[in-house]
Formats: structure tokens, sequence, C-alpha cells
């Protein structure tokens, strides 16, 4: 079964345009994680954020995370084509001292030039 | 340092054969987790391996085996392959601490048919 479910399930947007994705999930979590995926190829770590954090930055990346809401958003600012890509969620699940990622099943982000 | 590397990169088998996948974990990483990724789904987490040992599984039944050696390199073995088991099979690596984040292969497509 999949925990973190992504809104909207497609976006396509004007390069310079901001993205926004969204992320919910079902039961308490340990940090959740945000991965981008090119065309099939592996996952890219973008951003971890802790279950007590409520924001954070990475360069044109913004996370936030609402566990009241149970809920995370992820806002690429001024996107670039190369942002065009498949985003994931992740909720840590942690059994028998193993991480186990729940993954939703993605957004798909196309940047038009 | 060195990232993740799976081989082969794409396979085809046929139903009722069996099939091993290999990864090369980033050095300075001590698990390494399979995840199974369906066309136009999220990954879904098959096992861990943590020194050697498996320590956390989904929901996959036991013809899905794997080995982690010494150098912390990995095997993903698949026995009874069945048409459901096409799919893009990812390795990732960590390290065993609960904010540490995975860094994925490029995976290997495997087609069942």
């Amino acid at each position: 079964s999949q925990q973190g479910e992504e809104d909207p399930q497609a976006l396509s947007i004007q390069e310079g345009e901001n993205a926004t994705m969204n992320c919910s999930y079902k039961t308490s979590i340990n940090n959740l994680q945000w991965y981008r995926q090119n065309s099939g190829r592996g996952l890219v770590h973008l951003i971890l954020i802790r279950s007590n954090e409520r924001e954070k930055h990475s360069g044109r990346l913004r996370v936030t995370l609402d566990t009241s809401k149970k809920s995370s958003s992820l806002l690429i600012t001024a996107s670039r084509a190369a942002d065009t890509a498949s985003y994931f969620c992740a909720t840590a699940d942690i059994i028998q001292g193993a991480q186990k990622l729940v993954f939703g099943q993605g957004t798909r982000l196309t940047i038009n030039p | 340092e060195t990232g993740v590397t799976q081989s082969p990169t794409h396979l085809i088998k046929t139903r009722g054969q069996q099939v091993t996948l290999r990864c090369s974990s980033q050095s300075g990483h001590n698990t390494v987790s399979w995840y199974q990724q369906a066309l136009g789904q999220g990954p879904q987490f098959i096992f861990q391996y943590y020194r050697e040992e498996e320590n956390g599984r989904g929901n996959f039944p036991p013809r899905f085996s794997g080995l982690q050696f010494p150098n912390y390199s990995s095997e993903l073995n698949v026995n009874a392959l069945e048409l459901d088991d096409s799919a893009l099979y990812l390795c990732a690596s960590g390290r065993r601490d609960r904010d540490s984040p995975l860094h994925f292969g490029n995976g290997t497509r495997l087609t069942v048919t």
C-alpha cells in the first residue's frame, strides 16, 4: 500500500514559473523525503524534513511539513526546463531498525520553454 | 565518492525463469535496499540488508531473496518469474541512521515475457 499521495498527478507550467506539489500521508512519520526521477531512471534525493521541522530550504526548493494535517508541499521556484521530471514524496517507516521508504505515485512535472 | 551502480541495465526473461540483479553500493554506506517500481507507480520496498542480513521486508513473496556481501555489494534474486514481475528494480544504499537519505542507482529494467 502507498502512504504518500501526491497532488496533482501531472503539472505543466512555463519556464520561470513556480511549481507546487503536495503530498498527504496517513500515519505518523519519522521524516518525509522528496525525490526526483528523470525518465524512469534512478531517484535523486532532494530534501529531507524531520517530523519536528516545519519548513526547509535548499536552493530553489522549499519544503513544508504540517504533521497535524499529515501533509507536505514542495515548491520549486523559477523553474527551468531541466526540472522536468517526476517528483515523489516518501515517508520513512522504521521496521526492525531498517528505514523503509513508502512512496506515493508521484507528480509528473513538465516545464515548457 | 562513487555512486550506486546496478547491472545489467536491461534484461528480458521468460516466465518461470530465475534472475539475479546486482548492485554496488556507494562507499561509506552500510545498508542496501531494493525497490520495485512498476510503470507509472512509485517504488515499493522489497527488503533491506545490513551486516549481510535481511533486516526489514516489504510485502513480497519468498521467491524474492537477496544477499549482501562484505564489501556492501548486493544481489536481488527472483525465482519463478511472473509477468507481473516486469518492472524497474532499484537498489539504494545508505547509512543505518533514521534520518539518512537513500542514494539510488539507475535501476535494472526487467521484462518478463
